[in-house]
């Protein structure tokens, strides 16, 4: 069964600390790895796309790693800001499926970020 | 601006009723999608729809329905059938699949079900 799991489950931090939250899966056939930012009472929203060559992307103050050898994503976020202070969830896409388009994606219960002054 | 639309963001149902939950969306996608979201879940698939006047059920289809007349819209009903219909519903549409498909997702900004 085609799994992901994100940790920690709740994470509060100041402002201006980085912090990074993890993501681990067991997703077969791998296609590609997703972070989303979803704020309160609002849709996900997407920050990065990781495929199975790419170790590290950025996108401003986040930054994702992939080890596809170990099946372990990061979502890394520099300098925080209370903007930040959102759920990040984590999507595997799996080829081959009927679901989404022929692609099957298996969702993470996501982080709970809390960025306080 | 492109987008999608859903409404209403708050609706309040009492047992035994149907209600509709609305999704419209600009973005010329051919793909859309009912998510469901619970508390320490991840998003449950619903069901889906890749092409005008065809649908396919999630993992989660029983007590819902959904419809697909028009490109632009793709309503989900919630029937009394569903027994536990409280939850955080999202509706998302993505382009079609095809060779350079990356399975991102665009969301609306959900919508609130309630069961009193």
């Amino acid at each position: 069964k085609n799994q992901v799991e994100q940790s920690p489950q709740s994470l509060i931090i100041l402002e201006g600390k980085n912090c990074t939250l993890q993501c681990n899966y067991t997703v077969s056939p791998f296609s590609n790895l997703r972070w989303y930012k979803q704020d309160t009472g609002r849709g996900p929203v997407s920050l990065t796309i990781m495929t199975f060559s790419e170790n590290t992307k950025s996108n401003g103050r986040y930054t994702a790693t992939l080890d596809a050898d170990t099946k372990q994503s990061s979502l890394h976020i520099t300098a925080s800001q209370l903007s930040d202070s959102a759920s990040y969830i984590c999507v595997v896409s799996s080829a081959g499926g009927v679901t989404g388009g022929g692609n099957k994606l298996t969702f993470g219960t996501g982080t709970q970020l809390k960025v306080e002054l | 601006d492109g987008g999608i639309t859903q409404s209403p963001k708050y609706l309040f149902r009492k047992e035994g009723q149907n209600v509709t939950l609305s999704c419209e969306q600009n973005l010329n996608h051919d793909a859309m999608y009912w998510y469901r979201q619970d508390p320490g879940q991840g998003l449950r698939l619903i069901y889906y729809s890749q092409i005008v006047n065809d649908f396919q059920k999630g993992d989660i289809a029983e007590g819902y329905s959904v419809s697909r007349e028009k490109k632009e819209s793709f309503p989900l009903t919630v029937t009394s059938a569903q027994k536990n219909p409280t939850a955080f519903y999202l509706c998302a549409s993505s382009y079609r699949d095809s060779s350079d498909y990356t399975g991102e997702l665009f969301f609306g900004e959900g919508s609130r079900l309630t069961v009193l």
